[in-house]
């Protein structure tokens, strides 16, 4: 089983939709939970993290469930420019002192006018 | 400004050919990383080092070799054993804080080097 799931999409919604992503992960020892944005041939950028209490940056909320081990990402009054793949890690420790970055294989988003 | 610049932007390999990717930071991050991300995967870690002198093998670490020799840089050489070499390679940084046994950092990536077989 893969340590994160996501499903790959693709997503298509017209501009001010609000349309929510998940992503489930397996070790339940998971302790930091983020949300990545990947622009086409570009590499990953730091959306946000995710915290237990959940979260809100703007647009984006972020949740997180850990009883059933998913993260969400929900993003309200979609632009063209939230068109992107947005890619769920999560960091494990598994016995190393280094946290190790799990990546979702990404949910590719794209919004039209 | 402070990043990750990784060199080139685009490499081409001949069969039987090793080459080098640079990655180099100034960021003053303890751990850098290696990654490599095909088309509609997620990212798979190659290697990855916590201090100079010092580097792990990440999941997918065959025909490929390291060196972290400055705290700055950690190459990747994709060796002639690496038979399906054509890629997106994304190197990556974190801080690393002593006496935490976990580290909840994200990384900060380069922007990638793009390798193709000619």
């Amino acid at each position: 089983r893969k340590e994160v799931e996501q499903d790959p999409g693709p997503f298509n919604v017209p501009e001010g939709a609000t349309v929510a992503f998940n992503c489930t992960y397996s070790n339940s020892a998971s302790q930091s939970f983020f949300w990545y944005r990947q622009d086409c041939r570009k590499e990953p950028k730091l959306l946000m993290s995710v915290y237990s209490s959940g979260n809100e940056d703007g647009r984006f909320t972020a949740q997180l469930n850990r009883a059933s081990q998913y993260i969400s990402l929900l993003i309200r009054d979609s632009k063209l420019s939230d068109s992107a793949t947005y890619l769920c890690v999560v960091i494990s420790d598994r016995g190393s002192t280094l946290g190790r970055l799990y990546f979702g294989r990404g949910t590719q988003l794209t919004v039209w006018p | 400004d402070g990043g990750i610049t990784q060199s080139p932007k685009y490499l081409f390999r001949k069969e039987g050919q090793n080459v080098t990717l640079s990655c180099e930071q100034n960021l003053n991050h303890d751990a850098m990383y290696w990654y490599r991300q095909d088309p509609g995967q997620g990212l798979r870690l190659i290697y990855y080092s916590q201090i100079v002198n010092d580097f792990q093998k990440g999941d997918i670490a065959e025909g490929y070799s390291v060196s972290r020799e400055k705290k700055e840089s950690f190459p990747l050489t994709v060796t002639s054993a690496q038979k399906n070499p054509t890629a997106f390679y994304l190197c990556a940084s974190s801080p690393l804080h002593p006496g935490q046994t976990l580290v909840g950092q994200p990384q900060h990536f380069g922007d990638g080097t793009r390798l193709s077989i000619l």
